[in-house]
């Protein structure tokens, strides 16, 4: 079993849609946890770190369930710049070893 | 301010060669790691070096070395290159090493092994 997995879609939607990706992790010892986009062919960039209280940061909210760790992140008012691989990615060691999942493609259409 | 840089940006090898790649994190930051990522799949942790000294190392054959110099710039090397081999090499870093610590990507060495 993949220590963080994600649907790798693609997901499609049109411009305006809202559009849900769920990660789920293995070790329940995680510590920190993240959202990262990846633009084709470009390096991974911080979208958002995730609290267990759920934060927002404009159109995105990242939500941990602990309990069930289960990692979200809800894009409003999708854009056609939001066209990317979004990637769930945990921090469980002491130390910095980023476990990433396989990514998850978003196309936003006109 | 520079972000993180690596060179060269893209490279090809054939089997059994050898290969260096560097990276210079953004100033001030003392750790920097490194990662794999074959096409379709995410990032996969190879070393972490923070000082000059190896903070964590990944699922990888001794083929793979690293080091990390005084000015926190840092070296990958990987012997007997395969065709596996192929992928992105990115390199992170971060001011330290905690587990909250964001990590900063550079734009990667894509290495194509023939």
């Amino acid at each position: 079993r993949k220590e963080v997995e994600q649907d790798p879609g693609p997901f499609n939607v049109p411009e305006g849609a809202t559009v849900a990706f769920n990660c789920t992790y293995s070790n329940s010892a995680s510590q920190s946890f993240f959202w990262y986009r990846q633009d084709c062919r470009k390096e991974p960039k911080l979208l958002m770190s995730v609290y267990s209280s759920g934060n927002e940061d404009g159109r995105f909210t990242a939500q941990l369930n602990r309990a069930s760790q289960y990692i979200s992140l809800l894009i409003r008012d999708s854009k056609l710049s939001d066209s990317a691989t979004y990637l769930c990615v945990v921090n469980t060691y002491q130390g910095g070893k980023l476990i990433f999942g396989q990514g998850t493609e978003l196309s936003v259409k006109p | 301010d520079a972000g993180v840089t690596q060179s060269p940006t893209h490279l090809i090898k054939t089997r059994g060669q050898h290969v260096t790649l560097r990276c210079s994190p953004i100033s001030g930051h003392k750790s920097v790691s490194w990662y794999q990522q074959v096409l379709g799949q995410g990032p996969q942790f190879i070393f972490q070096y923070y000082e000059k000294e190896e903070r964590g190392r990944g699922n990888f054959p001794d083929r793979f070395s690293a080091r990390q110099f005084p000015n926190y710039s840092s070296e990958l090397n990987v012997n007997a290159l395969l065709l596996g081999d192929s992928a992105l090499y990115l390199c992170a870093s971060s001011f330290q090493t905690g587990t909250g610590e964001t990590q900063y990507f550079g734009p990667g060495t894509r290495l194509l092994v023939l």
